[in-house]
C-alpha cells in the first residue's frame, strides 16, 4: 500500500538553485496539501489543492509554486532557493468528505546553503 | 484567524503513569479534531478524528474529548509505554469554506522505562 509517497527524502540545495519535490497518492483523494515544519514548530500549510486543475494559497506560500495536472500528482517547486527554505517538506491528501482523516508521506528533508 | 496551542511543549513521565496532553483552539467553527503522532525523522500518523458533532472518542489505550464551546482538547494516554515516547500534534479542520488542517506545535512525550 504506497499511499503518498514523496521524493526526494533527502536533499541539499546551493542558494539561488531550483527544484521540485515530487507527491504522488495513489488513493484517489481529491485534496492535498503541502506542509513545512520547522524544528520545534507545527506544520506550516504551504499551498493546498482541491482537485486537478485547482490550487490555492496557504499559510507560507512565497517562494514556492505548485501545479496539479492530476489527481494522483502534486509536485512543489522551489524557485531560486534560500536558506529561510531549510525545512522539512510534508506532502498529504485527504478524500473529498470533511469527516475523513489526512494522510501524510514520510517528508522531505531539504537544506539550502 | 484559528490558533491552534498545545501545552505542555514537553513531558517526561515514568512508565505505567496516565498522562493528559492539551490542545486549544481559538475558533470553534470546525468540521473536525484530529491527534496524531510523530516519530523522529517520520511522517504524521493519525490516531483519532473527532468529528465536531462528537465529544470523545477511544482506541486502545488512548482517549481524545473535544469540548468545541470552550475551543479545547485532550489526548488521555492509560498506562504509558516507552513505545509511547514521540511527539503529538493536534489538528483542526475549518469550515470558512476550505479544507484546510491547522497544526498545533505539539507536545514531546517521553516515556521513562
Amino acid at each position: 500500500n504506497a499511499g503518498v509517497t514523496q521524493t526526494p527524502k533527502f536533499r541539499i540545495l546551493k542558494i539561488g538553485q531550483s527544484m521540485t519535490l515530487q507527491c504522488a497518492q495513489d488513493m484517489n483523494h481529491n485534496y492535498m496539501y503541502w506542509y513545512r515544519q520547522d524544528p520545534g514548530m507545527g506544520l506550516k500549510l504551504i499551498y493546498y489543492s482541491v482537485g486537478a486543475g485547482i490550487t490555492d494559497k496557504g499559510e507560507v506560500p512565497n517562494g514556492y509554486n505548485v501545479s496539479r495536472s492530476t489527481t494522483e500528482d502534486f509536485p512543489l517547486r522551489l524557485e531560486l532557493a534560500a536558506p529561510s527554505q531549510t525545512s522539512v517538506y510534508f506532502c498529504a491528501s485527504s478524500p473529498r468528505d470533511t469527516g475523513n482523516t489526512i494522510y501524510f508521506g514520510e517528508g522531505s528533508w531539504l537544506t539550502v546553503v | 484567524k484559528q490558533e491552534v496551542t498545545q501545552i505542555p511543549a514537553a513531558l517526561s513521565v515514568p512508565e505505567g503513569e496516565n498522562l493528559v496532553l492539551n490542545c486549544s483552539f481559538t475558533d470553534s467553527a470546525i468540521y473536525n479534531l484530529q491527534w496524531f503522532r510523530q516519530d523522529p525523522g517520520k511522517g504524521l500518523t493519525s490516531l483519532l478524528l473527532i468529528q465536531s458533532s462528537q465529544r470523545e472518542q477511544t482506541s486502545g489505550r488512548l482517549n481524545a474529548s473535544l469540548d468545541k464551546s470552550s475551543g479545547r482538547s485532550t489526548l488521555y494516554i492509560a498506562a504509558s509505554q516507552p513505545g509511547d515516547s514521540a511527539t503529538y500534534l493536534c489538528a483542526v479542520k475549518g469550515t470558512s469554506g476550505t479544507y484546510k488542517y491547522i497544526f498545533g506545535t505539539g507536545t514531546r512525550l517521553k516515556v521513562l522505562a
